[in-house]
């Protein structure tokens, strides 16, 4: 356990529908990162916060993405209008400014689109 | 383009052995190359960080090296064990150099 929840673990939804996903970083973590993972993939960088600042986006974050990070504390993923596509794990990963870029992962978020 | 590549193909071998695992990449000059575990269902685990300006690093039964001229790092575990199955992915930062590219990891399949 790194200390970076996630939740739910699960969710199905059907195709549509809107979804939203939190993640409770490790408290002293100042930066925020959220992930996609599909099977047989590393995980592709979403997005990133440093403290309540969303720093970078990536072109993978269609408009149907958004993600807040109010008082540089936990965070949401909401996903608007879920496809099929959408279906994935998604990773919140933590870590604190410095040299390095090591990240602490929570257990992520398996979304199933229907 | 960016590009990371591992071996695409699991790896198994017996209990004992040394795991050799290879990350190599192209149109990258990193400052730094990581390596992460994961189990199945779950999120990636940091094992090892290693600096351009290092050749090797050793943590445990872990050993990492960086070669920059030849754009690879090898991933060793030695005394393999059948708790070490997993998959392994080799990261580097992205451009911006806020968060990290992965490659497709490489299963490994430790058996007794």
């Amino acid at each position: 356990d790194t200390g970076v929840s996630q939740n739910p673990r699960h969710k199905i939804t059907k195709r549509g529908q809107n979804v939203t996903f939190r993640c409770d970083p490790i408290s002293e973590h100042n930066r925020l990162y959220w992930y996609r993972q599909t099977l047989g993939q590393g995980p592709e960088f979403l997005t990133y916060f440093q403290n309540e600042a969303q720093l970078e986006k990536s072109r993978l974050l269609s408009d149907r993405f958004s993600a807040e990070r109010p008082k540089g504390s936990f965070s949401t993923l909401e996903i608007q209008r879920t496809e099929q596509g959408d279906s994935a794990m998604y990773l919140c990963a933590t870590g604190t400014s410095g040299y390095s870029d090591t990240q602490y992962f929570g257990p992520g978020t398996r979304l199933t689109v229907l | 383009s960016q590009k990371i590549e591992q071996n695409s193909e699991a790896l198994n071998i017996q209990e004992g052995k040394t795991a050799t695992l290879t990350c190599n990449y192209t149109n990258y000059s990193p400052a730094y190359l990581q390596w992460y575990r994961q189990d199945p269902g779950r999120g990636p685990v940091f094992l090892l960080l290693i600096r351009e300006n290092e050749k090797e690093k050793r943590k445990e039964r872990l050993k990492v090296t960086f070669d920059t001229t030849l754009k690879q790092s090898l991933f060793h575990i030695t005394a393999s064990q059948p708790a070490d199955s997993a998959t392994y992915l080799c990261a580097l930062e992205i451009d911006s150099g806020y968060a990290l590219n992965f490659g497709k990891g490489t299963s490994l399949l430790v058996t007794p």
